[in-house]
């Protein structure tokens, strides 16, 4: 069964700093793209940033450019979301997701990053 | 706003069909069949009820389907049953930046 657990995520001021974690079980994550996607409260998903499975190559959405790392370990099999200079905007639950077939087709339970001053 | 337009709501009675649409442009879903549907219960994360246009993952009811013609996607629910009362949300890859895109959902009330 495929599983994903996040862990991370929380309240933060403007300006600072999260990372986020994902621990994946259950299929070949060394085979596997993996996203972040994030979801304002009320709002649809919007997806953020995705790794390549060997790890070599990441891509981002231009507002987190710069500011947002993802990063994976397949020894350990987890991939992470290392946000810094955070803006109210980025407020969101944020989901990691395994890509297959250009869909996302499991998700993990989410976490919930607030930025507020 | 979405790069991708839903309708905000639709509703049905138990066994009637609706139809969910999804209208983007010849930048997504006009140019990709990489078009997919996932459902979304209050509280949980998003479930993928449909991939590239039209195919259902393992597991997922025959009474949803999907389709596309031009720039609009489709999502079809036949049967309705109680438990389908969800949001629902397209997305699709497209060749803008990001490469990948959402509609706004659209909430299915089981009347």
């Amino acid at each position: 069964e495929v599983q994903l657990v996040q862990s991370g995520g929380g309240s933060v001021q403007p300006g600072g700093s999260l990372r986020l974690s994902c621990a994946a079980s259950g299929f070949s994550f060394r085979s596997h793209w993996m996203s972040w996607v994030r979801q304002a409260p009320g709002k649809g998903p919007e997806w953020v940033a995705n790794i390549m499975p060997d790890g070599s190559r990441e891509n981002y959405m231009d507002s987190v450019k710069g500011r947002f790392i993802i990063s994976r370990d397949n020894a350990k099999q987890s991939v992470d979301l290392q946000m810094n200079s955070l803006r109210a905007e980025d407020t969101a639950f944020y989901y990691c997701a395994r890509e297959m077939d250009w869909s996302w087709d499991n998700w993990g339970p989410g976490t919930l990053v607030t930025v507020s001053s | 706003q979405s790069a991708l337009t839903q309708s905000a709501s639709v509703s049905g009675s138990p066994g009637q069909s609706i139809t969910i649409s999804c209208t983007g442009t010849s930048s997504d879903i006009g140019t990709y069949d990489h078009v997919s549907w996932y459902q979304q219960h209050p509280g949980k994360a998003p479930k993928l009820i449909i991939y590239e246009v039209n195919n259902r993952p393992s597991g997922v009811s025959n009474r949803f389907s999907g389709s596309k013609s031009a720039n609009t996607a489709s999502l079809t629910i036949s049967g309705l049953q109680a438990e389908d009362e969800a949001d629902y949300y397209c997305s699709s890859y497209a060749t803008t930046s990001p490469p990948w895109v959402f509609g706004g959902g659209t909430k299915l009330t089981v009347l």
